[in-house]
């Protein structure tokens, strides 16, 4: 069974740090892993998709990595905003079988930018 | 392009009803997954539809209960409503095919609230 880690659970910086959230799975047979962003009560903002044969992908100030060799992704956010703040989240996609659908979702890291 | 659409934003139904909840994908999107969001168990699957066929099911009760139109609008009922069923409902748009490349987008989200 797929299990999505995040870590750590929460994270308060202060603005214009750089800063990096990190994602583990636990099984490697993935088609992808996609980032998303919810703000308080909203509903999910996809930021990044990385495929499965890529090692990271970005856009703007986000760079997120993929090993998937180790189960493992960084979500990297250069000069952090206090627009930044949010939940964070990262999910993968299960190859093969019969999981259509089915995004397995990590518990997400609280960030928090202060100014 | 228009995003995800779901409707109502907000609903709040009293213990032993029923609940109908909407989801329009993304034009051309076939494919509509239906996820519940509760503080403690985080983002959880319900069930995935493509072509009006059930392709998926996480592991809720059979009172959650989904269909899918022509026009592969969806919709998800909850009958006999109970005070855990309180969450944010999220559905996500895809194309349906499977692959590395393939994401999916979020709508904002329906908050049920059952007292």
């Amino acid at each position: 069974k797929q299990e999505v880690t995040q870590i750590p659970a929460a994270l308060s910086v202060p603005e214009g740090e750089n800063l990096v959230l990190n994602c583990s799975f636990t099984d490697s047979a993935i088609y992808n892993l996609q980032w998303f962003r919810q703000d308080p009560g909203k509903g999910l903002t996809s930021l990044l998709l990385i495929q499965s044969s890529q090692r990271e992908q970005t856009s703007g100030r986000l760079n997120a990595s993929l090993d998937k060799s180790s189960g493992r992704s960084t979500l990297y956010i250069a000069a952090s905003q206090p627009g930044d703040s949010a939940t964070y989240l990262c999910a993968v996609e299960e190859a093969g079988g019969t999981s259509y659908g089915k995004l397995t979702f990590g518990q997400g890291t609280i960030l928090t930018v202060h100014p | 392009k228009a995003g995800v659409t779901q409707t109502p934003r907000y609903l709040i139904k009293t213990r032993g009803q029923q609940v109908t909840l909407s989801c329009s994908p993304i034009s051309g999107h076939r494919s509509v997954s239906w996820y519940q969001q509760t503080p403690g168990q985080g983002l959880q699957f319900l069930f995935e539809y493509f072509s009006e066929t059930q392709r998926n099911k996480g592991n809720f009760p059979g009172r959650f209960s989904g269909r899918q139109f022509s026009n592969s609008r969806s919709e998800m009922n909850v009958s006999t409503l109970e005070l855990g069923d309180s969450a944010l409902y999220l559905c996500a748009s895809s194309l349906g095919d499977r692959g590395p490349n393939y994401g999916y987008t979020f709508g904002s989200g329906t908050r049920l609230t059952v007292v």
